[in-house]
């Protein structure tokens, strides 16, 4: 069966700070990928996404950023955080059909991260 | 753009009330419409899901949504509620055959009494 791992579950930077965020899927090949963050009393925003090794496409113009380097890997990034990036950040993954998704596999979804940014 | 409206952020029920969580979506064009939950704890989960055909559609857990396309509305409804359906519930859309993503609504969270 698939699984993902999502970590850390909650995490705790300074504003300035860098970070990684990294999500890894097990029982698949060749994962469509996602990165979601869920801001306090929004719903839940896409910011990346991947349907393979080295394709990135972003949604939200940040200062975020997404790579994935191996098939089953996909880790969300900054060089700084601010204040604003503060929130809960969920990684999905869907079958893989060769495109963005279009509705036809329902996303599977990690733990999540909590992340504050002080 | 896509969009999605839950106008209920909190909605608090006893147990064996009947539920209805609302739900709109703006676009044009054919979506696909889905209900995702989140108990406590737990990670994001799919409740159910429509693509096309009947547009009444049953999900886990006895939950069933209604597609009404003249109202662009995705509403869920439950006969009787049971504690365990305490959870947040979150409606989202994907326009077929559209390289956009899912978009999802801000999510209401659902507290039944015992």
């Amino acid at each position: 069966s698939q699984t993902i791992h999502q970590w850390p579950a909650t995490l705790v930077q300074p504003v300035g700070s860098p970070l990684s965020l990294e999500c890894t899927v097990e029982g698949t090949s060749n994962p469509n990928l996602y990165w979601y963050r869920q801001a306090a009393g929004r719903g839940l925003q896409l910011l990346f996404y991947s349907v393979g090794i080295g394709q990135i496409s972003s949604e939200v113009p940040q200062n975020l950023s997404a790579s994935r380097p191996q098939d089953r890997q996909f880790i969300l990034s900054s060089k700084k955080l601010l204040l604003s990036d503060s929130g809960f950040y969920l990684c999905a993954w869907n079958r893989p059909t060769g495109q963005v998704y279009k509705g036809n596999s329902p996303l599977h979804f990690g733990n999540g991260t909590r992340l504050t940014v002080t | 753009a896509q969009s999605v409206s839950q106008h209920n952020h909190h909605v608090i029920l006893s147990e064996a009330a009947s539920l209805e969580l609302g739900c709109n979506y703006s676009y044009g064009g054919t979506v696909n419409l889905f209900w995702y939950v989140q108990y406590p704890g737990q990670h994001l989960q799919l409740l159910l899901k429509y693509f096309s055909g009947d547009p009444l559609v049953k999900g886990i857990k006895g939950f069933e949504a209604e597609f009404i396309k003249s109202k662009f509305s995705f509403n869920l409804r439950k006969p009787s509620v049971q504690w365990s359906d305490t959870a947040e519930y979150f409606c989202a859309v994907n326009a077929r055959g559209s390289a956009r993503q899912l978009t999802f609504g801000s999510g209401t969270q659902l507290t039944v009494l015992p």
